[in-house]
């Protein structure tokens, strides 16, 4: 099993540019999680979806931060615009079993 | 500028001892809690889980104890190897939220070989 994929791995963007990561869980997870990480906040709770269907997106910061699941196998979040501030590593997470979930490798952005 | 960051709690300990990684939370209500591992420059991965009505649950080379008296959680190591060094995180897990998990601050643990 390929695990969690994420891309891009790393993304350098400027201020004010749309940003999109991708996500693709592993086969036959139902649920699919993305997180935030800094060194100020540390690991942040985005938002989550099970079959599909966005449950809870009270982390997402602002309506800067969008995410999609348009099937079972893929999913993105997107920030339009995006701000320096939101420089820091984004992991997709997903998971069959409510008490065990399984990170992808993140994606790095840097906004400038 | 340079934004200040949050500096982890380091644990260094000699190869071959055992650590004792520390956690407090907060929520009563939570249903499981997990314990995840996660070296440098990969995401976070599963380690043990221990549900809220145990006090102590062990896997291979792990334990956690529970002690909800004082909403405290510790990750034991035995026999720590330098593959071990990694910054280790609890985290409380809502099994009826879809499993949504709240991370704590995280700790590192540095092995000396």
């Amino acid at each position: 099993d390929a695990g969690v994929i994420q891309s891009p791995r790393h993304e350098v963007t400027e201020m004010g540019q749309e940003v999109t990561l991708r996500c693709k869980p592993i086969s036959g997870h139902n649920s699919l999680f993305w997180y935030r990480q800094t060194m100020m906040r540390g690991l942040e709770l985005l938002i989550y979806f099970n079959n599909n269907v966005p449950i809870d997106d009270s982390g997402m910061p602002e309506d800067r931060f969008s995410a999609k699941m348009p099937n079972a196998s893929f999913s993105t979040l997107k920030i339009q615009p995006s701000e320096p501030r939101d420089s820091a590593v984004y992991f997709c997470a997903s998971s069959s079993t409510r008490n065990e979930q399984f990170f992808g490798p993140g994606t790095r952005l840097t906004v400038l | 500028g340079e934004s200040v960051g949050l500096h982890l709690p380091t644990l260094s300990v000699q190869e071959g001892d055992n650590s004792i990684i520390n956690c407090a939370y907060s929520n009563s209500a939570s249903d499981y809690f997990i314990w995840y591992k996660q070296e440098s420059g990969k995401g976070p991965q599963f380690i043990i889980d221990i549900r809220s009505n145990m006090d102590k649950r062990q896997g291979q080379r792990v334990t956690v104890l529970l002690n909800k008296t004082v909403k405290h959680l510790s990750l034991q190591i035995a026999a720590t190897q330098p593959g071990d060094s990694a910054v280790y995180f609890c985290a409380e897990n809502y099994y009826n939220q879809g499993g949504k998990l709240i991370f704590g601050q995280g700790t590192e643990l540095s092995v000396k070989p």
